[in-house]
């Protein structure tokens, strides 16, 4: 249980083009998902804090006209870069905290998405 | 606000060999507390996790870590390391006051290990 799938795994654009990534829980409801994103080599870095049916939470430094997301139902949130440059080429990685239950505070990650820009 | 600090960058041991990856953590209550691990490109896949109960925990793969309040750490160990565990882990902390917020990682240990 609690898996949750990313999509595309990998994606090339060119440069000034807009990519969506989605992010679902497959199989338990997510009030809560996470965006981060990874350089190569280094950590994970918070991104923003997607809530069903309320805007997105961002994290200072981070464009929010830049990384739309949008979390219409408990189960998808989807990122979406607009006007690509090579800068925002990165993997980007969703995680999920199912809805209920009890409270461990752990997160389930996706797959992750590589996205490159030209 | 919490962070957490791995100290060991990079870490290179023999097939077989005994492995320690050292964490600590700062946070101002009873955190949450994770060891993830990352294979080049992939996701990350929960190794185990501590947020109550026994301070030992145990988790898949033979992995083990101690929560240790007074040092604010919380190792990851393991008596046996086989080549195909060579990945990145990364060590994770959450507040546990809320269950809304991230986890925060630390900068991740690159694990070699030589046959």
């Amino acid at each position: 249980g609690a898996v949750v799938s990313q999509h595309p795994s990998r994606v090339i654009c060119k440069s000034g083009t807009s990519v969506k990534i989605e992010c679902r829980s497959l199989d338990f409801q997510a009030t809560t998902m996470f965006w981060y994103r990874q350089f190569p080599k280094q950590s994970l870095m918070l991104m923003a804090t997607s809530n069903e049916g309320s805007k997105a939470t961002y994290e200072q430094g981070v464009e929010k006209d830049k990384f739309l997301i949008n979390h219409a139902s408990l189960t998808l949130s989807t990122l979406t870069v607009t006007s690509a440059h090579p800068e925002d080429s990165s993997f980007y990685i969703c995680s999920a905290r199912p809805r209920g239950g009890a409270n461990t505070g752990e997160l389930f990650f996706g797959e992750g998405s590589r996205l490159t820009v030209l | 606000a919490q962070s957490v600090t791995q100290p060991d960058i990079h870490i290179t041991v023999s097939e077989g060999a005994s492995l320690e990856l050292r964490c600590n953590y700062s946070y101002g209550a009873t955190p949450y507390l994770f060891w993830y691990v990352q294979s080049p490109g992939q996701g990350l896949q929960l190794l185990l996790k501590y947020f109550s109960g026994d301070t030992l925990v145990q988790g898949i793969k033979g992995f083990e870590a101690e929560f240790k309040r007074s040092q604010s750490s919380f190792n990851l160990r393991k008596p046996s390391v086989h080549w195909s565990e060579a990945a990145e882990y990364f060590c994770a902390v959450g507040a546990m006051d809320t269950g809304r917020r991230a986890l925060t990682f630390g900068s991740g240990t690159r694990l070699q290990v030589q046959p």
